[in-house]
């Protein structure tokens, strides 16, 4: 079982970049590594996924290191609308249930 | 849009009722999936499905059973309901294959047994 940790909180301020990063030091070769957001009161949404190397789209950025072990979404320029819950999501392409991990959620507070 | 519904945003309970959460998505997805979500504790995978008829064990299985006799609709049920299945109850599908992550959430039940 791929175990993700990712931080509890962080808090930063409108116009920066923040980069949370997970941990999955026991991700499967051919894991796909997923990231969502979630406001509360709703369900979690997904933001990017990759499987190495980088991903952007028009929301976030996903760096893979070459081992895989982790992985960093990164947020370009936030505004207060990002405050949110953000998972990621370590999956198993082997359709075994139970290796459909989230990591705990990382909480980011976005200050004016 | 992916649309994925749940019957009921919130829903009271008594202790030892059969409870029926169900959920419906309108993108013909192959898989389905049901999480709980409590404070602290993240979302954790209770079962999932990834064709009609056809269920695997998440990793807390316990006391829950499902049902997906339609492609459109995967339903969860507590046989007996108990205080500590008092929770957030997430319903996702999704594509099969590579793209089995990503995930499409409905806005949740928020189950409460007394």
């Amino acid at each position: 079982l791929a175990k993700t940790t990712q931080p509890i909180s962080m808090d930063s301020y409108e116009g920066q970049e923040v980069n949370i990063t997970c941990s999955h030091n026991n991700i499967a070769t051919n894991d796909y590594i997923t990231w969502y957001q979630q406001f509360p009161s709703q369900g979690p949404r997904f933001i990017i996924q990759g499987y190495k190397t980088k991903v952007t789209n028009e929301v976030a950025s996903l760096f893979i290191p070459a081992d895989r072990k982790s992985s960093t979404l990164s947020l370009p320029r936030v505004s207060l609308s990002d405050t949110a819950v953000y998972y990621c999501l370590v999956g198993d392409t082997k359709a075994a249930g139970n290796k459909l991990t989230f990591g705990g959620g990382t909480r980011v507070l976005v200050k004016p | 849009d992916v649309k994925v519904t749940q019957s009921s945003r919130y829903l009271v309970k008594r202790t030892g009722e059969k409870v029926f959460l169900e959920c419906v998505q309108d993108m013909d997805h192959e898989n389905m999936f049901w999480y709980r979500q409590d404070p602290g504790l993240g979302l954790r995978l209770i079962y999932f499905s990834y064709d009609v008829k056809m269920k695997e064990k998440g990793d807390i299985p316990e006391g829950y059973s499902v049902s997906r006799e339609k492609k459109e609709r995967f339903s969860l049920i507590l046989e007996s309901a108990s205080t500590n299945q008092t929770s957030m109850y997430l319903c996702a599908s999704s594509f099969g294959g590579p793209r089995r992550n990503e995930q499409f959430f409905g806005p949740g039940t928020r189950l409460t047994v007394l």
